[in-house]
């Protein structure tokens, strides 16, 4: 049974500064996926990997995958105000299943 | 294109009530699913299908039900309320094991 876990679940930050969210899970994940969360709103896609050593980048947040290792990163570079909101990593082994979400407030 | 639409959008139950919420998607996904949000609890899949008269049980599936008659709806039903039931549901499209595209999320509350 595929099992996500994320880390931090909470993450406050400074605008201008770098900071990483990891997100592991338990068994084999034939693709990784990581959303955005807005308060009050739907989720929003933002990256999908689907093989070992991918990266994607969008704007100042870039994920990567380490199937070996089972870990997910997603790095924000240079954050601003307009990141904070929810991101959720989430595996599949044909159902996505998701992790508890890390909460991200930017602060100037 | 539409997307996945939910209906309603917000839906106050007393407990033992039933309800139905909608979810209709106009992008011929084969593969649907229904997730619930609490806080601190992220999203935990309740159901999920992968083709029209095709259904299975997710994380946490008990006392919801589902069914699937064409490839564009996938209701829930609630057959008896309950204050454990007060969650934003969620449903969502996609293929299988690709991105899944959310609707907007119902705000239930059962009293």
């Amino acid at each position: 049974e595929l099992k996500v876990e994320q880390n931090p679940l909470f993450l406050s930050m400074q605008e201008g500064k770098n900071y990483t969210i990891y997100c592991n899970y338990s068994t084999t994940s034939d693709r990784l996926y990581w959303y955005r969360q807005d308060p009050g709103k739907s989720l929003e896609s933002l990256f999908v990997l689907l093989s070992n050593g991918a990266v994607k980048q969008e704007g100042r947040l870039m994920a990567s995958l380490d199937t070996k290792a089972r870990l997910s990163t997603l790095h924000i570079t240079a954050a601003v105000h307009d990141l904070s909101a929810t991101y959720f990593c989430g595996g599949s082994q044909g159902n996505l299943i998701f992790g508890k979400g890390t909460k991200l407030s930017v602060k100037p | 294109n539409a997307g996945v639409t939910q209906t309603p959008k917000f839906q106050v139950l007393k407990t033992g009530q039933s309800m139905t919420l909608q979810c209709a998607q106009d992008m011929n996904h084969e593969y649907m699913s229904w997730y619930r949000q609490d806080p601190g609890m992220g999203l935990r899949l309740i159901h999920y299908s992968v083709g029209a008269g095709i259904t299975d049980q997710g994380e946490v599936p008990n006392g919801y039900n589902v069914s699937r008659s064409t490839t564009e709806d996938f209701p829930l039903r609630l057959l008896s309320a309950a204050p454990s039931q007060t969650s934003v549901y969620f449903c969502a499209a996609g293929g299988s094991g690709t991105e899944q595209y959310f609707g907007p999320g119902t705000r239930l509350t059962v009293t």
